[in-house]
């Protein structure tokens, strides 16, 4: 167990729907990445943030957002889902200044129909 | 060019084997090396990471990172089927603001 809490691990959803994806990073973490994986393909960064701030974007869609609280736990709000958004979805985390080790959740799985 | 390239396999062993998997990148800005384990739709779980040239070793596994060829490797010896999984390698620049992963290598080992 990584001590990172995502949810809801299953979503099925139809096309033009919103999600939302959320994401408890480990005690003490201030760090939240987002990251994309479809099926047989690499992690995709999406997005970081480091207490409360936007540090570094990767590729994600203007459909998609996020955000992260005072409380340091991250929203990942997906809209207008295609089909091609059917992927898992990990949220990550890491201490204070040590983006070397990055610890995963178990992932949401995104199926949109 | 990549910055990070990893030949995804798979990669195909008899239990016992000594396993190589290997990652080249591109930027020398790139100083953390990390080896993931990732097990069919689970969460990448951090195996190891170093910050410098030679040998770590934890286990049955040993990372080993040439900086001056910019070549990182991760050796799994004894390899057993609970091994089988993708295997992801990761850099992350100094300061540790961006990280970026290879494709993953699938290792299967068979019994």
């Amino acid at each position: 167990d990584s001590g990172v809490t995502q949810t809801p691990k299953h979503l099925i959803t139809a096309t033009g729907q919103r999600v939302t994806l959320r994401c408890s990073p480990r005690s003490g973490d201030l760090s939240v990445y987002w990251y994309q994986q479809s099926l047989d393909q690499g992690l995709q960064f999406l997005i970081q943030y480091y207490n409360g701030e936007e540090r570094a974007k990767g590729n994600i869609l203007e459909r998609f957002s996020a955000q992260q609280f005072p409380d340091l736990h991250s929203e990942l709000n997906l809209s207008s889902l295609e089909l091609g958004d059917s992927a898992l979805y990990f949220c990550a985390s890491s201490p204070e200044g040590s983006g070397n080790t990055i610890y995963f959740g178990e992932g949401s799985w995104l199926t949109v129909v | 060019q990549k910055e990070v390239e990893q030949d995804p396999g798979p990669l195909s062993v008899p239990e016992g084997a000594i396993v190589s998997l290997n990652c080249t990148y591109s930027n020398s800005a790139f100083q953390y090396f990390m080896w993931y384990r990732q097990y069919s739709r689970k969460g990448p779980e951090l195996l190891m990471y170093t910050y410098s040239s030679g040998n770590k070793e934890d286990g049955r596994f040993t990372a080993q990172v040439d900086k001056s060829s910019k070549y990182i490797s991760l050796f799994i010896r004894d390899s057993q089927p609970s091994d089988s999984a993708t295997y992801l390698c990761a850099i992350t620049n100094t300061g540790g603001f961006k990280t970026i992963f290879g494709a993953g290598t699938r290792l299967f080992v068979k019994a």
